[in-house]
């Protein structure tokens, strides 16, 4: 069965420190890896697409990277508007075109 | 900025009732999928449409909840009878063609409540 697994499930940190998140698949046939950055009672926010193993992007404080069994999300110095939940998703071969989620780490930067 | 546009934001229904969700996709988006999540979890597919075409609506409970996007543009999520487990939010997301690999852009959400 298709699978994805984020840890830890919540994350402190003061802001400045640094530090990681991490998301194992174990999907047939990936055809991406996706992050979603997701605000109390809002909808997820698109934040990185990760297409083959080796791949890295990265936007503000955010650096995504993927390998052939999992991603992490590295916060560089983080700021307390960066506290929210970050979810991910991988979409695989051989099915419809859905996107299976994780459960999400939930960041949580303080002053 | 191109937006998914849902409503409404927030319900409150009593069991038994029927409820109704409307989304508006990204214009020129030709793929809309309907998500809930359950607090503390992720989002889970429900439906996708191709165009107005069902392409997978594999874990939609048929027998309570039903989905069109009659003219291949917005979409109408309807459940009746609603029942106490149905509360969640409920989520719509477009992307530009729906192959696996493309960005999924989603709305607010609507937090649906049954008592």
């Amino acid at each position: 069965e298709d699978q994805v697994t984020q840890s830890p499930e919540a994350l402190r940190l003061q802001e400045g420190e640094s530090s990681s998140l991490n998301c194992s698949y174990t999907v047939s046939g990936l055809r991406g890896l996706f992050w979603y950055r997701q605000d109390p009672g809002k909808g997820p926010e698109f934040l990185f697409t990760l297409y083959s193993a080796g791949e890295e992007k990265e936007k503000e404080r955010l650096k995504a990277t993927l390998t052939k069994k999992e991603s992490f999300l590295h916060i560089t110095a983080p700021k307390p508007e960066d506290s929210a939940t970050y979810l991910c998703a991988a979409s695989f071969q051989g099915g419809s075109e859905k996107l299976v989620f994780g459960k999400g780490t939930k960041l949580t930067v303080n002053p | 900025e191109a937006e998914v546009a849902q409503s409404p934001r927030y319900k409150i229904t009593e069991k038994s009732q029927a409820v109704a969700f409307w989304c508006d996709p990204i214009s020129g988006h030709a793929t809309l999928y309907w998500y809930r999540q359950i607090l503390g979890q992720g989002p889970e597919l429900l439906v996708q449409f191709q165009d107005e075409s069902v392409v997978d609506d594999s874990q939609l409970p048929k027998d309570r909840f039903s989905a069109e996007r009659l003219k291949g543009v917005d979409s109408t999520l309807k459940i009746q009878p609603a029942e106490l487990g149905d509360s969640a939010m409920y989520l719509c997301a477009s992307s530009f063609l729906g192959l696996a690999g493309d960005e999924q852009y989603f709305g607010p959400g609507t937090r649906l409540t049954v008592t």
